[in-house]
């Protein structure tokens, strides 16, 4: 059972629309981190949040921290076929340790 | 910087021999971890490395995995002897301050047949 509980599984879209992937969890985190991981390749990092409330933006990307510390959300504006892979959210269980969501499949056709 | 560096990409044996994988992190990072992603389990933390010393470990599924961190530029997860069931890809992953989010290498996809 994953401690993070992201959604939906698989996205497919067109190019220019927008997302939202959830990743949502009962447990409190002291920081929750976005990682986006293309195939073949490993996980980087895109976005660490600490603050409940946070809201980051990285270009057409934006991130949001629950208030509560235990959800966030990724949002895409004007989704790009470079946007495609795997999206994967990670809570800080402890100073080193993460837990991450099975992730989401994002697929933006051209 | 050149990130995190893995070896090799890829490794193909049979069941009962003896794996080992290899790890670089980035130089000046005091933190090094190894992950194992599959697609019944997603992304398990295997093993953490501090200044060094191993510091959880309680994500080594067996007996048959250890790991070493013989000094800060190196590191190695060995298996032996190894399973069909330990096929997966093994991420290293370092990171200079823990919290912040980490490096991760390339992976090595291991297939025991």
């Amino acid at each position: 059972t994953q401690l993070l509980e992201q959604s939906p599984q698989f996205l497919s879209i067109q190019e220019g629309e927008n997302l939202t992937v959830y990743c949502n969890s009962s447990s409190v985190f002291s920081s929750l981190q976005w990682y986006r991981q293309e195939p073949g390749e490993g996980p980087v990092l895109l976005v660490t949040v600490v603050t409940g409330g946070e809201v980051k933006k990285l270009k057409r990307l934006t991130f949001q921290f629950g208030d509560a510390r235990k959800d966030s959300s990724l949002h895409i504006t004007a989704a790009q076929p470079g946007d495609t892979g795997l999206y994967l959210c990670a809570g800080a269980l402890n100073d080193y340790k993460l837990s991450f969501g099975a992730g989401t499949t994002v697929t933006v056709r051209a | 910087d050149a990130g995190v560096i893995q070896s090799p990409r890829h490794e193909v044996t049979e069941m009962g021999q003896e794996v080992t994988l290899r790890c670089k992190p980035i130089s000046g990072h005091n933190s090094l971890f190894w992950y194992r992603q599959t697609m019944m389990r997603g992304l398990e933390l295997l093993i953490y490395f501090n200044n060094n010393v191993p510091i959880d470990d309680s994500g080594m599924p067996e007996d048959r995995f250890s790991a070493k961190m013989p000094n800060a530029s190196f590191s190695t997860l060995k298996i032996q002897p190894s399973e069909p069931r330990d096929s997966a890809v093994y991420f290293c992953a370092s990171s200079q301050i823990t919290g912040t989010g980490y490096s991760f290498g390339a992976g090595t996809r291991l297939s025991v047949l």
